[in-house]
């Protein structure tokens, strides 16, 4: 099994600041990494799949890098819909999923 | 626009088995365009896939290996659902349950098809089954 660690666990930014939310993976996923926002009460929403790509009718502000094991989520201009909870999952084997980070306002 | 509506009880009793579908609409279960998955959530074991179903020229199951033993995935074609059985469940079974499409592309390497998979981007709505007497 492929584990996923994200971090940090809590990220605190201001809007209109940068964030930037990590993810690794125990072994090569090659580019098979997705991304999605999860806020209380709903399902998670893909933001980015294949590392980098966005998904449809996501913004710009959201931008994906990395493959192998290291991966960056970016997030350019904080707007007050981007504070959620975001998850990593791999598929490059059985589907795995990172524990989270959780994006709050400062 | 392809919509995930998943039904089921809420409640069900250690030992028994849980029992949940997920209708599709927008999408066919048995296209060779896409996998159809379960997924729960709980605190104290995150977001972890069950397993999938798919259709390529016949029909396919992965489970994970944590409920192996336990699970079925079954295509409902004539309905354009799947479902989820989890047998023998524990209150460690409580959680909210998702089912998800993740798309599929295909690449012709000589005469082999290969499949690649993406993110899951069409989730139901999310079923929390409790597992208590």
């Amino acid at each position: 099994e492929i584990v996923m660690t994200q971090s940090p666990a809590t990220l605190s930014v201001s809007p209109g600041e940068r964030a930037t939310l990590s993810c690794r993976a125990s072994q090569s996923v090659s580019s098979n990494l997705a991304w999605y926002q999860q806020k209380p009460g709903q399902a998670p929403r893909l933001l980015i799949y294949g590392a980098s790509t966005r998904a449809a009718g996501i913004p710009a502000r959201f931008s994906g890098s990395g493959s192998g094991t290291e991966f960056t989520l970016t997030i350019s201009s904080l707007q007050s819909e981007d504070f959620a909870v975001y998850y990593c999952q791999q598929y490059n084997n059985w589907p795995s999923f990172g524990q989270g980070t959780k994006l709050e306002i400062k | 626009q392809v919509q995930l509506q998943q039904s089921g009880p809420g409640l069900v009793k250690p030992s028994q088995t849980l029992s949940l579908t997920c209708a599709v609409s927008g999408d066919s279960v048995s296209g060779n365009s896409a996998t159809w998955n379960w997924i729960r959530q709980s605190p104290s074991r995150g977001l972890e896939w069950l397993g999938r179903t798919y259709y390529r020229s016949k029909w396919y199951n992965d489970y994970a290996l944590s409920v192996q033993s336990r699970i079925t995935i079954n295509p409902d074609t004539s309905k354009n659902q799947f479902s989820l059985q989890l047998n023998s469940v524990t209150p460690e079974d409580t959680a909210v349950y998702y089912c998800a499409r993740v798309p599929t592309g295909t690449t012709r390497e000589g005469l082999r098809l290969v499949y690649h998979y993406s993110g899951m981007d069409v989730w139901g709505q999310g079923t929390t089954v409790t597992v208590s007497s």
